[in-house]
């Protein structure tokens, strides 16, 4: 019962290319959502969120497309750059807890 | 300004025994967070504490697991007779806040436990 799905579980983006990473949950409740980001052997870190009362959400090259409707969450990285090669998880978050995508791994080719 | 600390890193235990994970979260911080990472798998949440209270452990398996975070001192995640199932990266996240600002969660590196 994955409550968080990326279906994606890695991704190749030329340095300077746009990287989309995509995300989907099931419950329409939930009313805010996160992206991590996680180098090996270092705990994930937090990158970007989004209220469900917004649609959108941008830091600098970072942008957060939220689609309620279609209950759809997409992480939008220009210009992708090789450091950004990491794998990316998306969370909702609801009261006290957080549920967590399987991840997609980004590989930025320099 | 250290961050979240874990220890150890890395820890091997036989089938049955007893395996404890401790976290000190950052200076300032009273919110303390486990999550667990099976192979191929995302983050799942394990239990929330606060100091000297648990507040939300529906994610803890309800035998073997237990969790605290004393007065003083980390935040212990207490696996009893561990079984290979329990081999996984286990993450401690802290936070200065609860509610909405905790998304403010500030992880550590993770324990890694390989039961043999």
């Amino acid at each position: 019962d994955q409550q968080v799905k990326q279906n994606s579980p890695s991704l190749s983006v030329q340095e300077g290319r746009i990287s989309i990473l995509n995300c989907d949950y099931t419950n329409s409740m939930f009313d805010y959502f996160l992206w991590y980001k996680k180098y090996p052997a270092e705990g994930p870190t937090f990158l970007i969120s989004i209220s469900s009362i917004k649609d959108k959400n941008e830091d600098g090259r970072f942008t957060v497309f939220l689609n309620k409707s279609a209950k759809h969450l997409s992480l939008h990285i220009v210009p992708s750059q090789p450091g950004d090669s990491a794998v990316y998880f998306c969370a909702v978050n609801t009261g006290n807890q957080f549920y967590f995508g399987t991840g997609t791994s980004l590989t930025v080719i320099p | 300004n250290a961050g979240v600390m874990q220890n150890p890193r890395h820890l091997v235990r036989r089938r049955g025994q007893e395996a404890r994970l401790r976290c000190s979260p950052m200076k300032g911080h009273s919110h303390v967070y486990w999550y667990r990472q099976l192979p191929e798998e995302g983050l799942k949440f394990m239990v929330y504490l606060q100091k000297e209270n648990i507040i939300d452990e529906s994610g803890m398996p309800k035998e073997r697991f237990s969790a605290e975070f004393p007065k003083e001192g980390p935040s212990i995640l207490r696996i009893q007779q561990v079984v290979r199932g329990d081999s996984a990266a286990y993450f401690c996240a802290s936070s200065p806040l609860t509610g909405r600002a905790s998304y403010e969660q500030y992880f550590g590196p993770g324990t890694r436990l390989t039961v043999t």
